[in-house]
């Protein structure tokens, strides 16, 4: 079993759509990444959590240390938000080298 | 700008060959990681350096080393670069409230 684990693997929304992408881990964390993408471009970081709710622009991530459960919510979609986004979680107690990604969520925003 | 520069953008390599993907960062941050990124198997941790001087292996460090002698240069060497070397490579660092990403290195092992 991945221990981050993301749905839906694939999303097609029409412009203007709200778009919800979520993230399930299982192990102890100390903070929790979304990432995007873009068709062969390099990785930007969108977020970084370790509790409650950040908000930038039309981007809102959320998480719940308790279920280890992480969402990225997009409002009033558009054709550039088309992308990969991936979730990844981290154990800063120990070595930085913990982040461990999810396989990414592919988002097509149809004009 | 302020982040991380990789070079090269993409290579063919020769199988024998030996290579080093080079990572710079002007942000000072103690902490990197060079990742592989294949299809269906998402981003997997190479090495990583919690601060200058030291390494450590990740999930995938077999074919690979890297070296960290100062806080602003990683590189990632292969030293006999094998067809399944063939991948996206990505340096990475982090200073505990975001993390950065170069563009990326393309590297076809043929």
């Amino acid at each position: 079993k991945n221990e981050v684990e993301q749905s839906p693997q694939n999303l097609t929304a029409q412009e203007g759509e709200f778009i919800t992408i979520n993230c399930s881990y299982s192990v102890g964390i100390s903070a929790l990444h979304w990432l995007q993408q873009h068709p062969g471009g390099g990785i930007v970081s969108l977020f970084m959590l370790s509790s409650g709710k950040k908000k930038h622009g039309r981007l809102i991530a959320t998480i719940n240390i308790q279920e280890k459960h992480s969402s990225l919510h997009i409002t009033a979609s558009h054709p550039r938000d088309s992308a990969v986004y991936i979730c990844a979680v981290g154990d800063y107690g120990g070595s930085q080298g913990n982040l461990i990604f999810g396989k990414g969520t592919k988002l097509s925003v149809k004009p | 700008i302020a982040g991380i520069t990789q070079a090269p953008t993409s290579q063919i390599l020769a199988a024998g060959r030996r290579m080093t993907l080079r990572c710079t960062q002007d942000m000072r941050h103690n902490a990197m990681y060079w990742y592989r990124q294949d299809l269906g198997l998402g981003l997997r941790l190479i090495h990583y350096s919690n601060t200058a001087g030291t390494t450590g292996k990740g999930e995938v460090p077999d074919g690979y080393s890297v070296s960290r002698a100062n806080t602003d240069d990683f590189p990632l060497t292969l030293a006999s670069a094998v067809p399944s070397q063939t991948s996206v490579y990505f340096c990475a660092s982090d200073s505990f409230t975001e993390a950065f990403f170069g563009q990326g290195t393309r590297l076809t092992v043929v």
